[in-house]
């Protein structure tokens, strides 16, 4: 099991570009999810997914969009970068239910908007 | 949600017990209390989580008090890759689908040789 893989692990963009994050899981899991970490801050979820075609907002979704065509993968995408989503961003999987809150999180992707 | 209580920081000697404390006093009935950790520059790790009986795994033990307000995490030998950030979070058993997990400020634990 490669668990929870995300890609790039580093991304330079400037403002005004677009991109997409990619996340992949391969524990069959149904939950996904998104979330930013900005320096000496904790965790804030973006966007959520109970499983294939459900997506859902979490605390701060403005700027962010997210689809889930397949259980495996949960992408996110950056519409039109600032400098204020300049973070790192976790995704993060689990089986639903009363486990719903043992996630496996990836590595992260480290975004640096100038 | 219930809020928890930790220290922010704490240092154990490498080979040594870390215990690492949380409060969280008003925890509901139906409340779990989990444990992550948070190694630098990685990707929040789940550790354990339990309800009012103690809980162990190959990773630490959980101890919760009987009347469920406090909690301690232990790591029994604790060793230099330990050195993280160790959350606290509580989370009901009936999932809000929203499965978030709200990180607060953890303990900063410092293994040193």
């Amino acid at each position: 099991n490669a668990g929870v893989t995300q890609t790039p692990k580093f991304q330079v963009l400037k403002t005004g570009q677009s991109m997409t994050l990619q996340c992949a899981q391969d524990m069959n899991h149904e939950y996904m999810s998104w979330y930013r970490q900005d320096p000496g801050m904790g965790l804030r979820l973006i966007h959520y997914s109970v499983g294939a075609g459900i997506t859902d907002q979490g605390e701060v979704p403005n700027g962010y969009n997210v689809s889930r065509s397949t259980t495996e993968d949960f992408p996110l995408r950056l519409l039109s970068a600032a400098p204020s989503q300049t973070s790192v961003y976790f995704c993060a999987s689990s089986s639903p239910g009363t486990v719903l809150y043992e996630q496996y999180f990836g590595p992260g992707t480290r975004l640096t908007v100038t | 949600d219930a809020k928890t209580t930790q220290p922010p920081s704490m240092d154990c000697a490498e080979g040594r017990a870390a215990n690492l404390p949380c409060n969280h006093s008003t925890i509901s009935g139906n409340e779990y209390v989990y444990w992550y950790r948070q190694i630098h520059s990685q990707g929040p790790q789940y550790i354990i989580h339990g309800l009012k009986n103690n809980e162990t795994n190959e990773m630490a033990s959980l101890i919760i008090t009987e009347d469920r307000k406090s909690s301690t995490l232990i790591l029994p030998h604790a060793t230099l890759r330990d050195t993280a950030v160790y959350y606290c979070i509580v989370r009901p058993s009936v999932s809000s689908n929203t499965g978030k997990l709200i990180f607060g400020q953890g303990t900063t634990l410092q293994v040193k040789p």
